[in-house]
């Protein structure tokens, strides 16, 4: 596609519930990521993938997250038992390779609220 | 580890102002810079880079130099617009390119 495509785009959660969301990253881009952007805040790296290999995972919070990009395309990030502090946007990037320089290009983000 | 400092917000400017937003950064080896620019409700855009010492990365008039020596990469711009209303994120990249460390972002209002 054209750019990074995140869904859903706005999600509320009530505390317990599980939740999915979808990264559908640049066609082509080998490299994806995941951040949590907290309100107010830069966003924080939770995981990287490289084609369907997850190569770090060390940003994740607790072990209720969890990624997956089984094909090396798509990707889903799944929250199990969301907290009201798992509030935050979740932004999805993509890139063409590993290398440092490569433009990371980001989605919209997808808002989750937990109540 | 790798980390980026930003002044903290907001900025508030009349339109035609100078900007200068300042950010410096912690990191081992030689990481790329970025600027991104986050419009009210959309997502992250890259807004310029630079990938070494002394590259000038430049965008819709905004710049930012890649200082190793102050380990710093100020965005700058000579005029501001209203519609340069946003908030900005400075960020590297590790060696391997695969971790963008973010700043906490500086917001920016141009008022007519």
């Amino acid at each position: 596609g054209a750019g990074v495509s995140q869904s859903p785009r706005y999600k509320v959660a009530k505390r317990g519930q599980d939740v999915a969301l979808r990264c559908d990253p640049i066609s082509g881009h080998v490299s994806l990521f995941w951040y949590q952007q907290a309100l107010g805040q830069g966003p924080e790296f939770l995981t990287y993938f490289q084609n369907e290999a997850q190569l770090d995972k060390s940003g994740l919070p607790s072990d209720r997250f969890f990624a997956e990009r089984p094909e090396g395309s798509v990707s889903t990030l799944k929250i199990q038992r969301t907290q009201k502090e798992d509030s935050a946007v979740y932004l999805c990037a993509s890139s063409l390779g590993h290398l440092s320089g490569n433009t990371i290009y980001f989605g919209e983000g997808s808002w989750l609220t937990v109540v | 580890g790798d980390s980026v400092t930003q002044m903290e917000g907001p900025v508030t400017l009349s339109e035609e102002a100078f900007l200068t937003i300042n950010c410096t950064y912690t990191a081992t080896g030689y990481p790329s810079l970025f600027w991104y620019v986050q419009y009210p409700g959309e997502g992250l855009q890259l807004l310029l880079k630079a990938t070494k010492a002394d590259d000038k990365g430049s965008n819709k008039g905004f710049e930012a130099t890649y200082r190793k020596e102050t380990t710093s990469f100020h965005l700058e711009k000579g005029s501001v617009q209203v519609s340069d209303s946003a908030v900005y994120f400075c960020a590297l990249t590790n060696n391997a390119g695969n971790m963008l460390t973010f700043g906490g972002g500086t917001r920016l209002m141009v008022k007519p």
